[in-house]
């Protein structure tokens, strides 16, 4: 399973986009980039996946570059209710039974 | 549609007591996650299961055992607590197309069962 590092912490404003990278340098060439959200006392929550170049929805987007090696999680005009803990995945979830490590996670923190 | 479901969500034990935590998913996944988180920490992998029947070990699987007789339900046991197994432990279950189809992997998790032991 790759390895990935993120910041442990990161503070922000209100209405500031925010960007998290992750490095994940041994990514297998079948693995999938996934970042989940948890709030105090609940469970992680999906945000987005890609494999290469950019994803959008309606909460964020992830720019993967070319080699595959990094990727940034973009959260545009954050808010309060923004502040949790992101997390970066990286797995085959297609043949590998979704087996991913979590790691720490960053701590963001949107102050008003 | 309740999703995943955690039951008891919290619990205090002694040392050496035992004691089963029950993941319920109404979704039909067939793959199911048990993970704990310690504070300030992340979630780590306990152990999994890829259908009914299954198991297998994840990153941190001794002290724990765990059962799937039924799809839906994800058992995981505590033959004889330790004071080290205090944590929050969640449940997830995820859907596999089983590489027919493209699928995210994307997890479900309940909201977690607090365990003390003492």
């Amino acid at each position: 399973l790759a390895k990935t590092t993120q910041p442990i912490s990161m503070d922000s404003y209100e209405g500031q986009e925010v960007n998290i990278t992750c490095s994940h340098n041994n990514i297998a060439t079948n693995d999938y980039i996934t970042w989940y959200q948890q709030f105090p006392s609940q469970g992680p929550r999906f945000i987005i996946q890609g494999y290469k170049t950019k994803v959008t929805n309606e909460v964020a987007s992830l720019f993967i570059p070319a080699d595959r090696k990094s990727s940034t999680l973009s959260l545009p005009r954050v808010s309060l209710s923004d502040t949790a803990v992101y997390y970066c995945l990286v797995g085959d979830y297609n043949t590998n039974a979704g087996k991913s490590t979590f790691g720490d996670g960053t701590t963001l923190t949107v102050k008003p | 549609n309740a999703g995943v479901t955690q039951t008891p969500k919290f619990r205090v034990l002694k040392t050496g007591q035992s004691m089963t935590l029950l993941c319920a998913q109404d979704m039909n996944h067939e793959y199911m996650y048990w993970y704990r988180q310690d504070p300030g920490m992340g979630l780590r992998l306990i152990h999994y299961s890829v259908g009914e029947g299954t198991t297998a070990k994840g990153e941190v699987p001794d002290g724990y055992n765990v059962s799937r007789l039924k799809k839906q339900n994800f058992l995981l046991g505590l033959e004889s607590a330790a004071p080290s197994q205090t944590s929050v432990y969640f449940c997830a279950s995820s859907w596999t197309s089983g590489g027919l189809l493209l699928n995210t992997g994307e997890l479900f998790f309940g909201e977690g069962s607090r365990l003390t032991v003492l």
